[in-house]
């Protein structure tokens, strides 16, 4: 069975430019959560999507947004980059909207100039 | 506000001594715990966890862990490290607010593994 899959690789934006990430669950998971890890750091938590309904968010501002589509995978919006958007975005899929069955995605790479 | 610190950034050790990684954390209610390790180029892997029962739990690659409630401490374990446990190793508490759920990471610790 495919893991988490996680869309692109890598990525280099521009500070004020907006950019949206890609995440596809394992078969079966409807819970999809979001991560940033800034490089040295542990991953912080942003949200968490479980049946399409936002069921858990970290503190991030209000330029990260998140959605879950009907087939279950998900996309994580941030507008206005700044250059501490610099991070490994990780996405981790699981089968309830908890955290003890979850499996993670290889990862974005989002870097800002 | 939860928490959870791991104090030791580095550590290294020899290939078959023995390991400990310290884990702390602070929340309120009956904590779910986690240890994650992630390798250079791998993303993160569970470990292990803690819900309840057993304070002792056994996870994969022979790596343990013991719940400590008294010391609010979620310690890692393994009698004998191999060269291929060299990574970067997270703790992590899980906490609720009604249905909704959060995970809190520490800031790692990074285990060299000495030949």
């Amino acid at each position: 069975d495919a893991g988490v899959t996680q869309s692109p690789t890598h990525l280099i934006k521009t500070r004020g430019q907006q950019v949206t990430l890609r995440c596809s669950p394992i078969s079966g998971h409807k819970s999809v959560s979001w991560y940033q890890q800034v490089l040295g750091q542990g991953p912080q938590f942003i949200f968490q999507y479980y049946e399409k309904e936002e069921r858990g968010r970290g503190n991030f501002p209000d330029r990260f947004s998140a959605r879950q589509f009907p087939n279950y995978s998900s996309e994580l919006n941030v507008n206005a980059l700044l250059l501490g958007d610099s991070a490994l975005y990780l996405c981790a899929s699981s089968l309830r909207n908890r955290f003890y069955e979850q499996y993670f995605g290889p990862g974005t790479r989002l870097t800002v100039t | 506000a939860q928490s959870v610190t791991q104090p030791d950034i580095h550590i290294t050790v020899s290939e078959g001594a023995s390991l400990e990684l310290r884990c702390n954390y602070s929340y309120g209610a009956t904590p779910y715990l986690f240890w994650y390790v992630q390798s250079p180029g791998q993303g993160l892997q569970l470990l292990l966890k803690y819900f309840s029962g057993d304070t002792l739990v056994q996870g994969i690659k022979g790596f343990e862990a013991e719940f400590k409630r008294s010391q609010s401490s979620f310690n890692l374990r393994k009698p004998s490290v191999h060269w291929s446990d060299a990574a970067e190793y997270f703790c992590a508490v899980e906490s609720s607010g009604g249905s909704n759920y959060k995970l809190t990471f520490g800031k790692g610790t990074l285990l060299t593994v000495n030949p």
